[in-house]
């Protein structure tokens, strides 16, 4: 079975800090890994993905995130947070051959001034 | 495009009642799934279809029905709404059944149960 950690309830930073929301993961075979973000009453939104070949992946808004397959992480990093930033984000995993995606429980990101 | 829209907003129900939660999606789709949030659960994935006519469950299927007639409408139902699900529901879809592409999610639907 596939599953996904967000060892973090809640990240806490101040504007213009870089920022890293944890993941790691479990699955057989090579991975499809995403990252979604979530604002208040709102569905969730893509952020990146990473399918297969390099291991850092750009997204939007300047997020980033890196696949370590030793450590089966795909954290997501941003060098500079905003107070826009602050939402619920979510990792999820697909393994290749399985048909469902699995969502981590969130993370919420506070970003203050 | 509208993306994929799900009515209604809100709805509150009593203990035994039934209804339909809807969903359309205009990017032509293949696969398309239901999911509910719950706080400190993340989301749970409740159904899903990889085309019209097919259909299969995910990790919480229990109480909920689902068909898919068209590649454009996943509706999902609720035969006897009990308290446990009370929940906010996500219908979501994404190209191809592949598993590489992104979902896009509707805005969702709060449901309360008496």
């Amino acid at each position: 079975a596939q599953s996904v950690a967000q060892p973090e309830d809640q990240v806490n930073v101040a504007e213009g800090n870089p920022l890293t929301v944890k993941c790691t993961y479990s699955v057989s075979g090579n991975p499809y890994l995403f990252w979604y973000v979530q604002y208040p009453n709102r569905g969730l939104q893509f952020l990146l993905k990473y399918i297969t070949g390099d291991n850092l992946v750009k997204g939007s808004y300047g997020f980033e995130a890196e696949f370590n397959k030793s450590q089966t992480s795909f954290h997501l990093k941003k060098p500079s947070a905003l107070v826009s930033d602050s939402a619920l984000y979510f990792c999820a995993v697909r393994g290749a051959t399985a048909s469902k995606l699995t969502f981590g429980t969130g993370t919420r990101l506070q970003v203050t001034l | 495009n509208a993306g994929v829209t799900q009515t209604p907003k809100f709805q509150v129900l009593k203990t035994g009642q039934s209804m339909t939660l809807q969903c359309a999606q205009d990017m032509n789709h293949e696969y398309m799934s239901w999911y509910r949030q719950d706080p400190g659960m993340g989301l749970r994935l409740i159904h899903y279809s990889v085309g019209a006519g097919i259909t299969d469950q995910g990790e919480v299927p229990n109480g909920y029905n689902v068909s898919r007639s068209t590649t454009e409408d996943f509706p999902l139902r609720l035969l006897s709404a009990a308290p446990s699900q009370t929940s906010v529901y996500f219908c979501a879809s994404s190209y191809g059944t592949s598993g590489i592409f992104e979902q896009f999610f509707g805005p969702g639907t709060r449901l309360t149960v008496l």
